[in-house]
């Protein structure tokens, strides 16, 4: 069965400091992943993706994530964390194009 | 290049009162995928159209039901609405054989069921 696990509900950052969101997935089929991103009262924006190929994913914003198959995980980071980072992140997995959700990871930044 | 569009954008119902909701994929995408989001949580995926039919399911009872036009565009149906049925409805849009499967989001319906 597919599943993915995000830890921590809650992340702080200062800003200008390192963004490190955890993501771990299951899945018995070679992996579609995604991040998402999701500001207050809004839908879904696509950060990123892993389908095949190149394993460090850089997305928009200054994100990136590095599918590592052997811890199963699909961490999204950013080296410096900007005001207009605070959201709440969503990964995801694509089980026959249907997006299976983590709970998501708030992300608060701090001046 | 317009992209996913809901309507919409809140609604308030009453419990057992029925609701439709309606949204248009973005342009050339032919799958429309439907999911809830309850308050502080991840979307959980109610159902997908392809070609005007439901094409898979989630683990949703039968109140809640779909359909797909000609145009690609799709509605979903709550009947016999519930407390617990208040949340932001998330359409969602892709091609089906993309390969990528990547799913592009409307801004959602948030339905207050009273």
């Amino acid at each position: 069965a597919q599943s993915v696990t995000q830890l921590g509900s809650h992340v702080s950052v200062s800003e200008g400091a390192l963004v490190l969101l955890r993501c771990n997935y299951s899945s018995s089929v070679p992996p579609y992943l995604f991040w998402y991103v999701q500001y207050p009262n809004q839908g879904l924006q696509l950060l990123l993706k892993y389908t095949t190929g190149a394993t460090l994913v850089k997305g928009i914003n200054g994100f990136e994530a590095e599918f590592k198959k052997s811890e199963t995980s699909f961490h999204l980071t950013k080296p410096s964390a900007h005001m207009s980072d605070a959201a709440e992140y969503f990964c995801a997995v694509s089980f026959y194009n249907k997006l299976i959700f983590g709970a998501g990871t708030r992300l608060a930044v701090h001046p | 290049d317009a992209g996913v569009t809901q309507s919409p954008t809140h609604l308030i119902k009453t419990r057992g009162q029925q609701v439709t909701l309606r949204c248009s994929p973005k342009s050339g995408h032919d799958t429309v995928s439907w999911y809830q989001q309850a308050l502080g949580q991840g979307p959980q995926f109610i159902f997908q159209y392809y070609e005007e039919e439901e094409r898979q399911r989630g683990n949703f009872p039968d109140r809640f039901s779909g359909h797909q036009f000609p145009n690609y565009s799709s509605e979903l149906n709550v009947n016999a609405l519930l407390l617990g049925d208040s949340a932001l409805y998330l359409c969602a849009s892709s091609l089906p054989s993309g390969g990528s499967y990547e799913q592009y989001f409307g801004p959602g319906t948030r339905l207050t069921v009273t």
